[in-house]
């Protein structure tokens, strides 16, 4: 049974036109991560919640905001889509998080940009 | 930045033993050392995690020397489906759990 479910798998947006990604855990897991991967490339960190915490990587463009409202969920927003934002949107999460615990993956949700 | 460094690329054949290094100088006492598996258009898979000394499960080994500093993941015989790319990760020395991946290896298997 999928533990980390992304939905939807695949989304297609209009330049500029506001898209969320969701992201849900059956795990209880404290921490929860967003990462983003284009091709070819490692996944890049671009925030994670410790709890009700929100960490942001400083690198990340304020085009992108996250929301969790309880610990079973997130929201990736990206409010105005550019070419440049079509990637694989990866969520994890991990029960603890300070010592590098195991990371649980969902299967992403690849995004393109028209 | 990622604290780890892998070699971007191997090649091995199959039925080989193949192991890859990582660097991760600046590990923290209490971090774990975690490797994943991933495969073109889907999320990183977990292979193995230690902490020192050996680990093997039914996958993979896991070498950690005495020092921490490095580690390296043993796959026994690959096959052409080990063919991915992997990543070994460690802790960012924060508080609240911060991961980041470094560039990882890509594996190429060759008949």
């Amino acid at each position: 049974d999928a533990m980390v479910i992304q939905n939807p798998r695949y989304q297609v947006t209009q330049f500029g036109k506001p898209v969320t990604l969701s992201c849900s855990q059956t795990l209880n897991h404290n921490v929860m991560y967003w990462y983003q991967q284009k091709s070819s490339q490692a996944p890049k960190l671009l925030f994670h919640y410790y709890d009700k915490d929100f960490n942001n990587e400083a690198d990340t463009p304020d085009n992108f905001q996250s929301r969790r409202p309880n610990t079973s969920f997130c929201f990736l927003d990206i409010r105005s889509p550019g070419l440049g934002d079509a990637a694989m949107y990866l969520c994890a999460t991990s029960r603890e998080g300070p010592k590098g615990e195991k990371l649980f993956f969902g299967s992403g949700t690849q995004l393109s940009v028209l | 930045l990622a604290k780890t460094t892998q070699p971007i690329s191997m090649d091995s054949y199959e039925g080989q033993e193949v192991n890859i290094t990582c660097s991760h100088n600046n590990i923290a006492t209490n971090d774990y050392i975690t490797w994943y598996q991933q495969f073109p258009s889907q999320g990183p898979r977990f292979i193995i995690q230690g902490y020192k000394t050996k680990v093997t499960n039914e996958v993979a080994s896991l070498f950690i020397p005495a020092d921490r500093k490095s580690s390296t993941l043993s796959l026994p015989r690959v096959s052409l489906s080990d063919t991915a790319v992997y990543y070994c990760l460690v802790g960012e020395g924060s508080n609240t759990g911060k991961l980041i991946f470094g560039q990882g290896t890509t594996l190429q298997v060759k008949p």
